[in-house]
């Protein structure tokens, strides 16, 4: 069965810092996957996509992912933190149907200053 | 342009009582999906729309759960005899069709509280 893994629950980073956000996926085939961002009382918003090509994907406000096909993982970073990237970030997979987001749990991001 | 739109944004209802949540996709999407988010159980697909095919409800949890989309463009998704586990944020979103790399554009969400 397809299903997304996000192990952290809550991460902190301090405000410049680097951050890496991690995701682990199950999926048969070629996954479509994808990150989002909720920041409080607003809608997700897609960061970033990938289902083929080039491993490395950029994404906007300056997060990225690398595909590792291998480990099975999407883990997003981001180079420098800025304190309006407190949100909470969510990792999915689209169904083999292609009809529905498997979303993992969420990470929470704190930004300190 | 618009975004999904959803009404309304706040229902407090009580338990037993029917209630229906309304969900407008962007123009010219044709795909329209219902997800529903709480705490314990994170983001959850419901159902979804496309065009004139029959919807996928795979992810509706029980039988008082239904919804419909008229015209192909408005959708309502309808709890009858609501109970307190079903208090959550109801999320759609709408994507163009043809792609599975379409983005799902996400809605503000209708906030259900049953008391």
């Amino acid at each position: 069965a397809q299903s997304v893994t996000q192990p952290d629950i809550h991460i902190t980073v301090s405000e410049g810092a680097s951050l890496e956000l991690r995701c682990n996926y199950s999926y048969g085939a070629t996954p479509y996957l994808f990150w989002y961002v909720q920041s409080p009382g607003q809608g997700l918003q897609l960061l970033l996509k990938y289902f083929s090509g080039d491993t490395l994907v950029q994404g906007i406000k300056g997060f990225e992912v690398e595909f590792k096909r291998s480990q099975s993982s999407f883990n997003l970073r981001k180079p420098s933190v800025h304190w309006s990237d407190a949100a909470e970030y969510f990792c999915a997979v689209l169904n083999q149907a292609g009809t529905a987001l498997i979303f993992g749990k969420g990470t929470t991001l704190s930004v300190s200053s | 342009g618009a975004g999904v739109s959803q009404s309304p944004s706040n229902k407090v209802t009580e338990k037993g009582k029917d209630v229906e949540l309304r969900c407008d996709p962007i123009s010219g999407h044709t795909a329209l999906y219902w997800y529903r988010q709480s705490l314990g159980q994170g983001l959850e697909f419901l159902i979804y729309f496309q065009g004139n095919s029959a919807p996928d409800k795979s992810g509706l949890p029980s039988d008082r759960f239904s919804a419909e989309r008229t015209g192909g463009s408005v959708s309502t998704l309808t709890i009858q005899r609501t109970q307190q586990e079903d208090s959550a944020v109801y999320l759609c979103a709408s994507s163009l069709a043809g792609d599975r790399a379409n983005e799902q554009f996400f809605g503000p969400g209708t906030r259900l509280t049953v008391l």
